[in-house]
């Protein structure tokens, strides 16, 4: 199947600072990809959908400041998590519709990220 | 409005014995769904997915699920579990009213076999 891969797998960062998820899609464009964040014990929750050369569509109650989506090439979308807080740890996974494999979403490995 | 409720937190089987993961969909369209499996530190992997083509639609691994429109379910089997199914499993629907098709998760099914 189609590959999308995610970077960093575990991050700890500081509170205040800024930490950077990239998705890449390997072997296939994907014009659209989607951010998720799970808590512990819960299901994946959508954040926003990130469109190619457009900016990304936030879901109801997630800050589109603090969470800013860059989706500047067809095999590429970033989140960056902005002046990080403990409670913005959590596991963020991202994926990417396949345009050619009846619009098939395939999920990246996901992200732990830790704010300390 | 889409959603799926799964209808257990963990099930617990043992090795080579049946397994069943239960899942009801609400929608307002004739739905697409989905199960997805995650295993520890790793992404999500689809295992099957129904478009509104055979009912009975099977997946990958020996998992197989049926749309049953009349119970407004979509249960996932496996007629003998084995030791790497251990995993947590997602019912999805594809939300159709939402941003462009995205996907509705389930609150997941822990599965643990015992050997």
């Amino acid at each position: 199947g189609a590959v999308v891969s995610q970077h960093p797998s575990r991050v700890i960062c500081k509170s205040g600072t800024s930490v950077k998820i990239e998705c890449r899609s390997l072997d296939f464009q994907a014009t659209t990809m989607f951010w998720y964040r799970q808590f512990p014990k819960q299901s994946l929750m959508l954040m926003a959908t990130s469109n190619e050369g457009s900016k990304a569509t936030y879901e109801q109650g997630v800050e589109k400041d603090k969470f800013l989506i860059n989706h500047a090439s067809l095999t590429l979308s970033t989140l960056t998590v902005t002046s990080a807080h403990p409670e913005d740890s959590s596991f963020y996974i991202c994926s990417a519709r396949h345009p050619s494999s009846g619009n098939t979403i395939y999920f990246g490995e996901g992200s732990w990220l830790t704010v300390v | 409005a889409q959603s799926v409720t799964q209808l257990d937190s963990h099930v617990s089987v043992s090795e080579g014995t049946p397994v069943l993961l239960r899942c009801n969909y609400s929608s307002s369209y004739s739905p697409s769904l989905f199960w997805y499996v995650q295993h520890p530190n790793k992404g999500l992997q689809l295992l099957l997915k129904y478009t509104s083509a055979a009912t009975l639609v099977k997946g990958i691994n020996g998992f197989e699920a049926e749309f049953k429109k009349s119970e407004t379910s979509f249960h996932l089997t496996k007629p003998s579990a084995h030791m790497s199914d251990a995993a947590e499993y997602f019912c999805v629907v594809r939300n159709y009213g939402g941003s462009q098709g995205n996907l509705i998760f389930g609150k997941g099914t822990k599965l643990s076999v015992k050997p």
